[in-house]
């Protein structure tokens, strides 16, 4: 059982360039979120989904897009890497809302030149 | 607009208790979580309030009062491993969770 992952844990984009960010769990949770922190800041919530198939915008969308595409996996797109998406990204899952815990992955470092 | 307070650094020492502070101004309150954070990793469940009092769950106890917007994670009997980011979080009327920027713990010997 390896919770929640992240692939890659680290990458350094040029301005301009895209990537997508893979999020995966095994726990059979139905909802999923992306968050990014950065220092002296909360985590902030990109976008999250409710269910395979589902997405929605969260408090920082813009400049990202995201598919679920299959319920394990959530993926985060850059479309155009900007130095402020410079981050730390972090994959949530849970199995509903209220009072469901959060469980995270490990993170993937960005930096955008 | 939303906000979650808590001190950005507290300095307790080893074997002692630290409180650590959270109020809120939210849309909606569906809960109140704390989640720990070492460095480096990714945060960690520790409590969940949604009710008025105090949850005790071994080292760590946390309590809410809603009325007052306010919590506070306590901590005894403080182990060097304890050193870490503390974070609280509130749910809001749409179930999500706002996050404070966290309360970065240090302990000394």
């Amino acid at each position: 059982n390896a919770g929640v992952t992240q692939t890659p844990k680290f990458r350094v984009l040029k301005t301009g360039q895209s990537m997508t960010l893979l999020c995966a769990q095994d726990m059979n949770h139905e909802y999923m979120y992306w968050y990014r922190q950065d220092p002296g800041m909360g985590l902030r919530l990109i976008h999250y989904s409710v269910g395979e198939g589902t997405t929605a915008k969260g408090e920082v969308p813009d400049g990202y897009n995201v598919s679920r595409l299959k319920k394990q996996n959530f993926l985060l797109g850059l479309e155009s890497a900007a130095p402020s998406q410079t981050s730390v990204y972090f994959c949530a899952s849970s199995d509903g809302q209220g009072a469901e815990t959060q469980y995270f992955g490990p993170g993937t470092r960005l930096l955008v030149l | 607009g939303q906000n979650i307070d808590q001190p950005t650094e507290m300095t307790a020492t080893e074997g002692a208790i630290v409180q650590i502070n959270c109020t809120y101004q939210t849309s909606g309150f569906n809960g109140l979580f704390w989640y720990q954070q070492h460095a480096g990793e990714a945060p960690t469940f520790l409590s969940y309030n949604v009710l008025d009092g105090l949850e005790e769950k071994g080292r760590f106890s946390s309590f809410l009062s809603r009325s007052k917007g306010y919590s506070y994670l306590l901590l005894k009997e403080l182990q060097m491993k304890d050193s870490a980011s503390y974070l609280c979080a509130v749910m809001d009327s749409n179930y999500q969770l706002i996050w404070g920027a966290g309360t970065k713990l240090i302990i000394k010997p």
